[in-house]
C-alpha cells in the first residue's frame, strides 16, 4: 500500500509569489491533515479536510488556503510568500476526520523563500 | 494561552541508558496524548498513544508513556536506548478538535 506522497519534495520561491503543495493521501482515506514545520515553532497545525470539506483550521492568515478534490487528493496553496513562510510543510491522512485513527505522515515539501 | 512543553530540546545517552523525555500540556479536562516519533530521512509516525483506561500506555520499539493527570504530564520512556533509537520525538495533545504539536525533542544516541 502506497504512502501518502507529497510533491514536490522542494521548492524555491521569492517573497510576493504564490505557491501550491500537492497531497496524495494514502488510498481509502478521506481525511488530510496539513502541518508546517519550523525550527524555531515546531510542528503547528494548518487545517483539516475531510470529503472535500474544511472542518478545522489552525491559527495562520488567510494566505494559507488549501482544498480537497474528491478522490481526497489535497492541495494547499500560499499566497503572497514571506520569508517566514520557509518551511517543511508536512500531509497527514488517515480513515476519518478526527484523530482516534492514527495519522500517516508524508514526507513533506521543503519551501524555502528567497 | 493553551501549550505543549517538552522540556528537553537535545538529549544525548549512551547505549544502554534509560530515557525519559518529559510533556506537560496546560489543558484541563479530556485529553487525548500522542507521541510520535521522526527517524533521520523518514517521515513521522505513530509511537503510542493514550485516549483512556490505563494510564500506563506500551507503544513500539520498547517505548511506553505514562498519564499522570494531576500533572498534566505525558512522560515518555525506554529502560534501555538503542543507537537506532536517535531521533526526534514529538509530544502531541487533542483537545477537542484542536491538535497541537511541541516543538520536539532531538534524541542522539552515541554507541
Amino acid at each position: 500500500k502506497a504512502g501518502v506522497t507529497q510533491t514536490p519534495r522542494y521548492l524555491i520561491k521569492t517573497r510576493g509569489q504564490q505557491v501550491t503543495l500537492s497531497c496524495s493521501p494514502i488510498s481509502g482515506h478521506r481525511s488530510v491533515s496539513w502541518y508546517q514545520q519550523t525550527p524555531g515553532q515546531g510542528l503547528q497545525f494548518l487545517f483539516e479536510y475531510f470529503s472535500e470539506t474544511q472542518r478545522n483550521k489552525g491559527n495562520f492568515p488567510g494566505r494559507f488556503s488549501g482544498r480537497q478534490f474528491s478522490n481526497s487528493r489535497s492541495e494547499m496553496n500560499v499566497s503572497t510568500l514571506e520569508l517566514g513562510d520557509s518551511a517543511l510543510y508536512l500531509c497527514a491522512s488517515s480513515l476519518a476526520g478526527g484523530y482516534n485513527q492514527p495519522q500517516h505522515f508524508g514526507d513533506g515539501t521543503r519551501l524555502s523563500i528567497l | 494561552a493553551q501549550s505543549v512543553s517538552q522540556h528537553n530540546h537535545h538529549v544525548i545517552l549512551s547505549e544502554a541508558a534509560s530515557l525519559e523525555l518529559g510533556c506537560n500540556y496546560s489543558y484541563g479536562g479530556t485529553v487525548n496524548l500522542f507521541w510520535y516519533v521522526q527517524y533521520p530521512g523518514q517521515h513521522l509516525q505513530l509511537l503510542l498513544k493514550y485516549f483512556s483506561g490505563d494510564p500506563l500506555v506500551k507503544g513500539i520499539k520498547g517505548f511506553e508513556a505514562e498519564f499522570i493527570k494531576s500533572k498534566f504530564s505525558f512522560n515518555l520512556r525506554k529502560p534501555s536506548v538503542q543507537w537506532s533509537d536517535t531521533a526526534e520525538y514529538f509530544c502531541a495533545v487533542i483537545r477537542g478538535d484542536k491538535i497541537i504539536f511541541g516543538k520536539g525533542t532531538r534524541l542522539h544516541i552515541l554507541p
